[in-house]
């Protein structure tokens, strides 16, 4: 089967960067995905990688490495509004459905 | 351009009823996805059609169905609903189909009681 990782809860602090992680292990990989989602909203669109490095969108970075089935999104500056969970998902092989994670729920304190 | 859509965004059933529920992608998209998501198992798929036909499925009783319309609008429908059934509903549409780096937008969701 398909298996994507990441950690359930993180908590950093307003301003602070914080670091997200996904792991996957996947029988094929066709681009990694993150997304956002707000308590009670629709997941909304982060990021897309599919090479090797650093995707960075403003506040928002996503890495990503292949061969390690590896993928991390890092949060600059962070704002309360940054609380909320955030998903990464994998696409395994094309017109194949996303493989979503778990999610992360990320709280930012002051 | 307007979001994707769904109706109703509330629904309160009891056991053993079905429900249908809708969603509206982005004009001008063809592929239309839907979700389960729950807290314990996070976003689960259920189906994908594109062009009213159901390209790939989830692994999901046959209790849940959907289709596409001509307009690209989908339903889909749960019948002899259990109370694990409790769930939020998520659909979400592309502009051609889910391949490669193609971008899904999400709806609201659909939040399904069953008591």
């Amino acid at each position: 089967g398909q298996n994507i990782d990441q950690p359930t809860e993180m908590t950093a602090t307003e301003g602070a960067i914080v670091q997200i992680n996904c792991t996957y292990q996947t029988s094929g990989f066709n681009g990694l995905f993150w997304y956002q989602q707000h308590a009670g909203e629709a997941p909304t669109f982060l990021s897309y990688n599919v090479l090797d490095g650093l995707e960075e969108k403003g506040r928002f970075s996503s890495f990503l490495s292949r061969s390690k089935g590896y993928s991390y999104l890092l949060l600059k500056e962070l704002q309360m509004k940054d609380s909320a969970s955030y998903l990464c998902a994998v696409r395994v092989a094309g017109n194949t459905p996303l493989v979503f994670g778990k999610g992360t729920r990320l709280s930012v304190i002051a | 351009k307007a979001g994707v859509t769904q109706t109703p965004r509330y629904l309160i059933k009891t056991r053993g009823q079905q429900v249908t529920l809708s969603c509206s992608p982005i004009s001008g998209h063809r592929s239309v996805s839907w979700y389960q998501q729950t807290p314990g198992q996070g976003l689960q798929f259920l189906f994908e059609y594109f062009s009213e036909t159901q390209r790939n499925k989830g692994n999901f009783p046959g209790r849940f169905s959907g289709r596409q319309f001509s307009n690209s609008r989908s339903e889909m429908n749960v019948s002899t609903l259990e109370l694990g059934d409790s769930a939020l509903y998520l659909c979400a549409s592309s502009l051609q189909s889910s391949a490669g780096g193609e971008t899904q937008y999400f709806g609201p969701g659909t939040r399904l009681l069953v008591l």
